[in-house]
């Protein structure tokens, strides 16, 4: 088992530039989530799918960001154009398809805007 | 109020202690409580996992839950270095569509 991942593990770039980050969850999972990690603000959830579908998006902060699940294998985060602000560590996380499935995490995107 | 709420720490304790890790939740119909622990530039990895009142015992980890009082607990006997993390209660809505998690207690155990 190859668990979430995520690429790339570190990014930097300047104010205003776009940010594509990229997920693969794990394999058999139908539940994928976006959370974002701050020391201010802890894990704060961002979106939401189910069976590629968008379900909760209503922690997406502005419409700098958006989200896709083009397939179950795959899922990105768009930031465009990026703020110093967005600056954290974004998780991806899958849930499997039983029944009260826990989140399984990713190691994060840790995202720094000049 | 918030969903869940965690003793912030930080805690530093010598090897050897018993730790104690809290958090409170606020909805009565939650039944599954869980602990993640995060290591420094890592995600959180799934540490214990509940369902409902009493407790759960894996090696030196105790899970504890109160629901009477919605109160939930982590306990770690004879701490070790490598224990040192961030530990995160986490509980899930009724659907599991939504995790709500603590903000964490970031734990030290010195040598």
């Amino acid at each position: 088992d190859a668990g979430v991942i995520q690429s790339p593990r570190h990014e930097v770039t300047e104010m205003g530039q776009e940010v594509t980050l990229r997920c693969k969850p794990i394999s058999g999972h139908n539940s994928l989530f976006w959370y974002r990690q701050t020391m201010m603000r802890g894990l704060e959830l961002l979106i939401y799918f189910n069976n590629n579908v968008p379900i909760d998006d209503s922690g997406m902060p502005e419409d700098r960001f958006s989200a896709k699940m083009p397939n179950a294998s795959f899922s990105t985060l768009k930031i465009q154009p990026s703020e110093p602000r967005d600056s954290a560590v974004y998780f991806c996380a899958s849930s499997g398809q039983g029944a009260n499935s826990p989140l399984h995490f990713g190691n994060g995107t840790r995202l720094t805007v000049t | 109020q918030k969903e869940v709420e965690q003793d912030p720490g930080p805690l530093s304790v010598p090897e050897g202690a018993i730790v104690s890790l809290n958090c409170t939740y606020s909805n009565s119909a939650f039944q599954y409580f869980m602990w993640y622990r995060q290591y420094s530039r890592k995600g959180p990895e799934l540490l214990m996992y509940t369902y409902s009142s009493g407790n759960k015992e894996d090696g030196r980890f105790t899970a504890q839950v109160d629901k009477s009082s919605k109160y939930i607990s982590l306990f770690i006997r004879d701490s070790q270095p490598s224990d040192s993390a961030t530990y995160l209660c986490a509980i899930p809505s009724v659907n599991f569509n939504k995790f709500y998690f603590g903000s964490g207690t970031k734990l030290n155990v010195k040598p």
